[in-house]
Parts: C-alpha cells; structure tokens; sequence
C-alpha cells in the first residue's frame, strides 16, 4: 500500500535555513502537501505541489519534488522560533479518498 | 470565515458509554473525513463522505460510526467506547477528493477510561 516516510527530529538555529524531507511511494499521486501543526492545534495547510511540477516556492517556502526518486522535501527560508512545529508530509491515496500522512518531522528551532 | 469546527476539544469518558463528536463546515464542501493521530503512528483515515447520504469506511474503521445526513454536518459516534479509542481526532473537508486543499479542525482529544 501507499506510505510515506519523513524523519522524525530536525534542530536548527534561528535564522538558517530548514529543509524537511519526506519519501512516498505512490507514482500516481496527483497532489502532494506539506502541513504544519502547532502544540494544541489543528492541522495548517502550509502548500501543496502538484505531480508535474518540480518546485515551488511562496514566500520563505519552497516545495521541491523529484518524480524519479519519489522524494519531497520542504525549504524554510530564515527559520523562525515560530516555525517550531510539527510538520506532515502527505499524498492522495490511489482511490483519492483518503490522505496518507507521514509520521510527521518535529521541527525544533533555538534563538 | 472558512472554517471546520469540532466539538468538545477535550473529552473525558468512561468505557462502554456513548459518545458524539460532532464536526460542521461552513464552505459547502461535498467531501468530509475523520481521522486519528496517534503517537508513532501519524494519522489514519476512520470514514469518509464524498456526499450528503455517502460514507465509506477509512483505514480504521472499526468501533465508529458516522453519518452524512446534511452536507455540512459529520458526526462521528462511538457506540461503546474503549480504551484504545483514546486518542486526538480529525475532521476534514474539502470540495472535491481531487480538491487541492483540505481544512482541518482543531481536534478533539478523547480519553476513555
């Protein structure tokens, strides 16, 4: 079946760069998104890529895919204590009626 | 406000007592869904709604039900709940089940004791 893989810790220091990865194993997948979930709250829609696109890039994110090695990872520019969050990889199953999520990356940011 | 609201947040109950949790949308969206996070384990999708009177199961189905009985409402009961049914909870909608979006609600954490 579908999964989706991301490594569970990532530190980093104020002001540098994050980068979050995340491997699936659907090819068919149409959409693939990255959430973020703050300490007792829902689940934030941060940006999404669709499957023809290699990157994209809003404001201090940038979404990069790559098809060939099913591999997809999340840059966040000038990382904030604010950004300090659990961050959600996810695909559309095959049927399209579900989202399959990864495990999720704890993102740990010191000033 | 675009939003999908989920109630109680917070709930406490005793094994075999019924419950509701009770989850509504306001952007006329077709498609709903349910889904638990638990540690070590991510989410994992209970039952789904592509439409008003359509629910199908999820991933983890068992010892829930929902209903879909108006297209903004999406409850989801737990008949006779257990201890392994504690756990954080999901509603989402979205317009479509190709839809480039999906709004979550805040949660609900539930305990059975």
């Amino acid at each position: 079946g579908e999964d989706v893989e991301q490594s569970l810790f990532l530190s980093v220091r104020e002001g540098d760069s994050s980068v979050i990865n995340c491997t699936y194993t659907d090819s068919s997948s149409t959409y693939l998104y990255w959430y973020k979930q703050e300490p007792g709250a829902g689940l934030q829609l941060l940006t999404y890529i669709f499957s023809n696109m290699d990157m994209k890039q809003d404001q201090r994110l940038t979404v990069l895919l790559n098809k060939k090695d099913k591999h997809l990872s999340l840059r966040i520019a000038d990382t904030q204590t604010g950004d300090s969050a659990i961050y959600f990889c996810a695909e559309r199953d095959q049927a399209g009626t579900a989202l399959i999520f990864g495990k999720g990356t704890t993102l740990s940011v010191s000033s | 406000e675009a939003q999908v609201t989920q109630n109680p947040r917070y709930l406490i109950t005793v094994t075999g007592k019924k419950l509701t949790v009770t989850c509504s949308q306001n952007m006329n969206h077709e498609y709903m869904s349910w889904y638990r996070q638990d540690p070590g384990l991510g989410l994992r999708q209970i039952y789904y709604s592509m439409n008003v009177e359509v629910t199908d199961k999820g991933d983890v189905p068992e010892g829930y039900k929902v209903s879909r009985k108006e297209k903004r409402n999406f409850p989801l009961i737990l008949e006779s709940p257990s201890p392994n049914q504690t756990s954080l909870y999901f509603c989402a909608s979205s317009s479509s089940t190709s839809g480039t979006e999906a709004f979550f609600g805040q949660g609900t954490r539930l305990t059975v004791v």
